[in-house]
């Protein structure tokens, strides 16, 4: 099984700051590789897939980087709406894994 | 608008059976795999299992494998997880999800909650 590990598991930042968020794979997975975004009851959200790939509809604001092991998902400046969980997933092999998980917070 | 309405969740006795479904509107549901991933409470998320457009392959978590089945209906735009031999661990809000963006869930339902006790 590839696992995850996000880092860090608690980020406190400000609105306007830089967020940087990091997920290390256990193994390779490519580029296999999606980032989503969970706000308390509500469903996950993709917004970034393949890496570095922004989903439809997903702000400029969000980016994702990395192949292989290391990858980073990059929110470039905080709005209000962006405070919430955020996962990291592959589908480079099975069982799919995700991370436990990133909170942004409000600092 | 693609749309997906997961039903069936319930409370049910440790060893007990559920079957949860999730149906598809506006977009052309055998063209996409789907997928069924779970929430527990205040932890994170967890996959589940994993179906093919045609339902021709399947996949499965180990912890759940000899206990769920993943199944579609096409002709209805339906997908399927038949839970049985339930334990307090399976206990979690389940979403059915798309593959979409390079085969990432993109499309996700609102979720369904399981509640396993005695």
């Amino acid at each position: 099984e590839i696992v995850l590990t996000q880092s860090p598991g608690t980020l406190s930042l400000s609105p306007g700051e830089r967020a940087t968020l990091s997920c290390r794979a256990s193994q390779s997975v490519s580029s296999s590789l999606a980032w989503y975004q969970q706000k308390p009851g509500q469903a996950p959200r993709l917004l970034v897939y393949a890496a570095s790939n922004r989903a439809t509809g997903i702000p400029a604001r969000f980016s994702g980087s990395g192949s292989g092991t290391d990858f980073t998902l990059t929110i470039s400046s905080l709005e209000p709406e962006d405070f919430a969980v955020y996962y990291c997933h592959q589908r480079g092999g099975w069982p799919r894994t995700f991370g436990q998980g990133t909170k942004v917070e409000v600092k | 608008e693609v749309q997906l309405l997961e039903s069936g969740g319930d409370l049910v006795q440790p060893g007990g059976s559920l079957r949860l479904s999730c149906a598809g509107s506006g977009f052309p549901f055998s063209a996409y795999a789907m997928s069924w991933v779970r929430q527990a409470p205040g932890k994170g998320l967890e996959w589940v299992s994993s179906i093919a457009g045609d339902g021709g392959s399947t996949h499965y978590t180990d912890s759940v494998k000899g206990r769920f089945t993943i199944s579609r209906d096409n002709s209805n735009n339906a997908l399927f997880l038949q839970m049985s031999s339930l334990r307090a661990e399976d206990a979690a809000i389940y979403y059915c999800a798309r593959h979409g963006n390079g085969g990432f869930h993109d499309c996700w339902g609102q979720g369904t909650l399981v509640t396993v006790s005695s």
